[in-house]
């Protein structure tokens, strides 16, 4: 079955270190980016930023660069997605996604179901 | 930075009403626009994508248009399933930007 399955949900303390995950099977890891997208309680959503696995080139969203960090394992088809120092406004619902990427007549359009992280 | 503002905000319909989302963008960015539905505790779901291509298994009652800075979503008769959270999102740039969405509510 293709699809992104990611980790569980997290409670963390302000300051803390995090690191989620969301594994991809069905499809070749490695020829589709993969990115993250939040949803803060109640809020829209927000790209945080994207990463071809294939060769690891990593694109943010300005207002997350230095924020986060993004990163894929070839070998196990994962995906990541770290912080160094949580803040409570961190708190949130975070999802993997294949996003659209140029010119493409069959999108993947795959979606983890989310991940729950909680900074208190 | 690429802004995409929606609107309206909310919209309250009933079923079998036709109603239509508008998405604007701060700079043009060609036919790079994509649709999505969410329902609450989901994830969103692609609906259209090039600013007019149904994505498969999508019902033919969804449709979209436009280019440039100025894009429409049109639901052409409402079922109870169309009953969420709409937004748009441009491509044009590698990492997207979406609207701040339209809640859709049944009135």
């Amino acid at each position: 079955e293709v699809q992104l399955v990611q980790s569980g949900a997290e409670v963390r303390k302000p300051g803390e270190t995090l690191k989620i995950s969301c594994k991809a099977s069905g499809y070749t890891f490695t020829n589709y980016w993969i990115g993250w997208v939040r949803q803060m309680p109640g809020k829209g959503l927000d790209w945080m930023g994207i990463i071809y696995p294939g060769d690891s080139d990593t694109r943010y969203s300005p207002s997350f660069q230095g924020q986060v960090t993004i990163s894929a394992d070839k070998s196990s088809g994962t995906a990541y997605l770290q912080w160094d120092s949580l803040k409570a406004s961190d708190s949130g619902i975070y999802f993997c996604t294949t996003p659209i990427v140029g010119d493409t007549t069959r999108p993947l359009d795959l979606w983890g179901q989310g991940t729950v992280v909680t900074v208190s | 930075d690429i802004q995409m503002t929606q609107s309206p905000s909310i919209v309250s319909a009933s079923v079998g009403d036709r109603v239509t989302f508008t998405c604007r963008a701060s700079q043009t960015i060609g036919r790079w626009l994509a649709w999505y539905q969410q329902k609450p505790g989901k994830a969103p779901k692609l609906l259209i994508f090039k600013a007019s291509s149904l994505q498969r298994d999508v019902p033919s009652r969804f449709s979209a248009s436009g280019s440039g800075t100025e894009f429409t979503l049109t639901v052409s008769s409402l079922e109870p399933d169309d009953f969420a959270t709409y937004y748009c999102q441009q491509y044009d740039t590698l990492v997207g930007t979406f609207g701040q969405g339209t809640r859709l509510e049944n009135k």
